[in-house]
């Protein structure tokens, strides 16, 4: 069983639309979450880190739960610029550990 | 930006040479990784290092080595390449134990 799992997509969303997408981890010792944003052929930036509370970054909303182990991203009023590849990420307090969800890939339409 | 610069950026090579790929980063930071990435596979660390001379092994080290001889190059070698090991590359940094990690620009090996 992979340590993080995401669901491919892909997503194709009209513009202005909001779209959310999940990602459930399997160790429940995990103890850091975020969410990266990787464009075409460029390497994975930092979206956001995600806290137990929720956060909120403008228009991206990080949630976790980890009762059920997953961890949320909602993006509302999508933008065509939002089209990208969004990767999960879990890591470990012991090990130095991080391990990468596959991505989910999402493109808005104009 | 993270002050990490990854070198070469491309590279094609025949199964059975050496390669070394270079991580450089201008800032200091203890913590650096190597990552290889695969369609299907994600992001799977191959090594990281916590400081000068000090490296551990991550989920897909076979067939890997690296070096850490100064706080800013962490070296990849591939001692004799595989066509497996076609993949991109990325170095990342981590500033400190909280904290997330930024990456480099990735390198794109093809081994015929």
């Amino acid at each position: 069983r992979k340590e993080v799992e995401q669901d491919p997509g892909p997503f194709n969303v009209p513009e202005g639309a909001t779209v959310a997408f999940n990602c459930t981890y399997s160790n429940s010792a995990s103890q850091s979450f975020f969410w990266y944003r990787q464009d075409c052929r460029k390497e994975p930036k930092l979206l956001m880190s995600v806290y137990s509370s929720g956060n909120e970054d403008g228009r991206f909303t990080a949630q976790l739960n980890r009762a059920s182990q997953y961890i949320s991203l909602l993006i509302r009023d999508s933008k065509l610029s939002d089209s990208a590849t969004y990767l999960c990420v879990v890591g470990y307090d012991t090990g130095n550990q991080f391990y990468f969800g596959t991505g989910t890939s999402l493109t808005v339409i104009p | 930006d993270a002050g990490i610069t990854q070198s070469p950026r491309h590279k094609v090579t025949e199964t059975g040479t050496p390669v070394t790929l270079r991580c450089h980063q201008t800032e200091n930071h203890r913590y650096m990784y190597w990552y290889r990435q695969d369609p299907g596979h994600g992001l799977r660390l191959i090594h990281y290092s916590y400081g000068v001379k000090d490296t551990d092994k991550g989920e897909v080290s076979d067939g890997y080595s690296v070096s850490r001889s100064k706080t800013e190059d962490f070296l990849l070698t591939l001692e004799s390449a595989t066509s497996s090991q076609t993949s991109v590359y990325f170095c990342a940094i981590r500033l400190g134990w909280a904290d997330t990690q930024y990456f480099g620009p990735g390198t794109r090996l093809t081994v015929l």
